[in-house]
């Protein structure tokens, strides 16, 4: 099965330093990569997901890009704010069964 | 609006009975739900996928004897742990696919937090 790695596990940056998640996957059939910021006892909330006949996206302050060759795909976020502190996750899913794999997770820290 | 609603959202009960937590798509048609679980601290796992008209298919360790799925229709999936011990003491969440919709958006829950006394 799929098998999601998420790096690092913990991130801390200043207030307006951008920060980076990277996240590889194994199967080659996967073809929908999301990722979630999660806030402690919330469900987590989907920020930015991208396809596989895509390299990357943008979406403001947030961006994602993807790496079929290598299977790695980063989550790029910038002039990064205090409440962007939470945890992300990265996630993968095939066209096979649209369950999600996540990676473990980093726990992001934006000091003012 | 919520477009994933879970009930209970909370739930403390002895260990050995058993508790039923419910999912309910609201604003579309869901053949198909998935049962995550989340332990403190950690990533969320695939616990099963819940089939409407068949059975529910679980991933490898989960103890389909012990969690009980139901897909009672097209819009609601029940998931019950049968004779709780602490250990099964977690963050429950169901989500939907949104293919639907069109979308490959997962539309989550807001999870229930189980604690097994």
């Amino acid at each position: 099965g799929e098998n999601v790695e998420q790096h690092p596990s913990t991130l801390s940056v200043q207030e307006g330093d951008s920060a980076v998640i990277k996240c590889t996957y194994s199967d080659s059939a996967s073809n929908y990569f999301p990722w979630y910021k999660q806030e402690l006892g919330k469900r987590p909330q989907l920020i930015i997901d991208i396809r596989s006949n895509v390299g990357e996206k943008k979406d403001q302050r947030i961006a994602v890009t993807l790496n079929k060759t290598a299977k790695h795909f980063s989550l790029h976020i910038t002039e990064t704010q205090p409440e962007d502190s939470a945890v992300y996750f990265c996630a993968a899913s095939s066209n096979s069964g649209y369950a999600l794999n996540f990676g473990k997770g980093t726990s992001l820290l934006v000091t003012p | 609006g919520a477009v994933v609603s879970q009930h209970p959202s909370w739930v403390i009960c002895k260990s050995g009975t058993s508790v039923k937590i419910e999912c309910r798509s609201l604003d579309f048609q869901a053949t198909t739900m998935f049962w995550y679980r989340q332990f403190p601290k950690q990533s969320l796992m695939l616990m099963a996928t819940s089939n409407e008209g068949s059975k529910a298919t679980y991933e490898q360790g989960v103890e389909k004897d012990k969690f009980l799925i139901n897909h009672a229709s097209l819009t609601l999936s029940t998931l019950t742990v049968t004779s709780a011990h602490p250990e099964d003491s977690s963050f429950y969440i169901c989500s939907v696919p949104g293919r639907a919709r069109g979308t490959d958006t997962q539309y989550f829950g807001p999870g229930t937090r189980l604690t097994v006394l």
